[in-house]
């Protein structure tokens, strides 16, 4: 009964390189999301999709990009790490006539040095 | 600006008695409202929800209220245990006005410290 997984747990970037996170999900699920949380911050929204081939912005989009070529999965990528973007990052998914509630991934922290 | 705020960064509670944990919004559009518990180094997991339409959804020992003329809710926890003591986030969405699919706004979240 896995939910939700993401892949790595943990990574070390350094500035200018680039990485993508996996976010799988095995609940047949149409909606996914990411996520990130910083220091004493909230959660914040950066893409999100609704199904299969779409993808659309959040409230932080800049810097990231991603892809939903599966329905199971919901990749996201930097194309030129920052320093600004170490934090962690959370992937979400969640069916769509569902009453709103997101089930979440264990989380992938991301330090860029 | 913040949606949706959660102005006790923590709250130390006794075992055994009530917790109560408190988030106010600000966007009118938001008709569904979560509450969602996290541990250290561990995703959240969902914990109770309520819509608009009401203004009381118990499940357990964790009840919302939900005030929506002042845009406030609160979840109350009891009797608090050992094991409630985590990061707790208000969430909210404009579910039903169409706007369920964008994600969910955060709160900061309250990081409650259950003391034996």
């Amino acid at each position: 009964n896995a939910g939700v997984t993401q892949t790595p747990k943990f990574r070390v970037l350094k500035t200018g390189q680039s990485m993508t996170l996996l976010c799988a999900q095995d609940m047949n699920h149409e909606y996914m999301y990411w996520y990130r949380q910083d220091p004493g911050m909230g959660l914040r929204l950066i893409h999100y999709s609704v199904g299969e081939g779409t993808t659309a912005k959040g409230e932080v989009p800049d810097g990231y990009n991603v892809s939903r070529l599966k329905k199971q999965n919901f990749l996201l990528g930097l194309e030129s790490a920052a320093p600004s973007q170490t934090s962690v990052y959370f992937c979400a998914s969640s069916p769509k006539r569902t009453g709103g509630q997101q089930f979440f991934g264990q989380g992938t922290r991301l330090t860029v040095v | 600006d913040q949606q949706v705020k959660q102005n006790s960064p923590s709250l130390s509670v006794q075992e055994g008695r009530i917790s109560i944990l408190n988030c106010d919004y600000t966007n009118s559009m938001f008709d569904y409202f979560l509450w969602y518990k996290k541990y250290p180094a561990e995703g959240p997991t969902f914990l109770i929800s309520i819509s608009s339409i009401k203004d009381k959804n118990e499940d357990g020992r964790f009840t919302v209220f939900l005030n929506k003329s002042a845009k406030h809710l609160s979840l109350h926890i009891v009797p608090s245990q050992p094991g409630d003591s985590a990061v707790y986030f208000c969430a909210a969405s404009a579910l039903y006005s169409g706007g369920g699919a964008d994600g969910l706004t955060f709160g900061k979240g309250t990081h409650l410290i259950i003391q034996p």
